[in-house]
């Protein structure tokens, strides 16, 4: 299984609602990457997470908040979002086995967001 | 901070014609990555170049890393249809603790 799973794939949320976006892997990957991406730009890190500790927060506002429960699953809890943060969310996972070379990460096919 | 640089941004072809996209980085690289988004997916790793002055080839790809690690190209001979999409480096300074940073990326068009 070579396969980065997210789910919901599409998500229509309102500023009020409290949602979850959830990634799966099982190629025992100990790094998993949470990325942003507007249309017609690249990816753009907001969360890494080796051996489930969270290693990298790239500044990302608190209604954003990830969660890594083990080192298959990892979750972006959403909460009082704005309109401004429709996107489409990938979750990415890489070997990640401490090695001074960063490997190649594994996106899944991301969660199309839309804030209304 | 790193930044990685990517031009052109668009990229209009006919099927049939070479394009080549290329990548530079304001700090020296301890590896350089490429990825294809086709339209509506995701990205998905091509190809990962370490050494100085290394090339690699795939079919049609050809991907250079610079003698001075600090930029890269990726070319493809002869486009075809399934080559639409856009195409992104992504650098790592070194260490294997931060993410890659991602270039703009270049869209390639391919006009049939």
């Amino acid at each position: 299984d070579t396969e980065v799973t997210q789910t919901p794939k599409h998500l229509v949320m309102g500023m009020t609602n409290k949602k979850s976006l959830k990634c799966e892997q099982h190629m025992g990957h100990r790094a998993m990457y949470w990325y942003k991406q507007k249309a017609k730009k690249p990816p753009e890190l907001m969360f890494v997470y080796s051996y489930e500790k969270l290693s990298i927060n790239e500044s990302v506002p608190s209604r954003f908040s990830p969660e890594c429960p083990n080192s298959s699953l990892l979750n972006l809890h959403l909460h009082a979002l704005q309109p401004e943060d429709s996107a489409l969310y990938l979750c990415a996972s890489q070997e990640g086995r401490g090695h001074q070379l960063i490997e190649k990460l594994f996106f899944g096919s991301g969660t199309q967001l839309s804030v209304l | 901070g790193q930044q990685v640089m990517q031009i052109p941004q668009y990229q209009h072809v006919q099927e049939g014609e070479d394009f080549t996209t290329y990548c530079n980085s304001s700090t020296t690289l301890s590896n350089i990555q490429w990825y294809k988004q086709r339209p509506g997916g995701h990205p998905v790793f091509l190809i990962q170049l370490v050494k100085s002055g290394e090339v690699k080839k795939q079919k049609r790809l050809t991907f250079q890393f610079g003698e001075a690690k600090k930029n890269s190209s990726l070319h493809i001979t002869a486009t075809q249809t399934t080559d639409v999409g856009t195409y992104f480096c992504a650098g790592d300074s070194g260490g294997g603790a931060d993410g890659l940073t991602f270039g703009k990326g270049t869209h390639l068009i391919i006009q049939p």
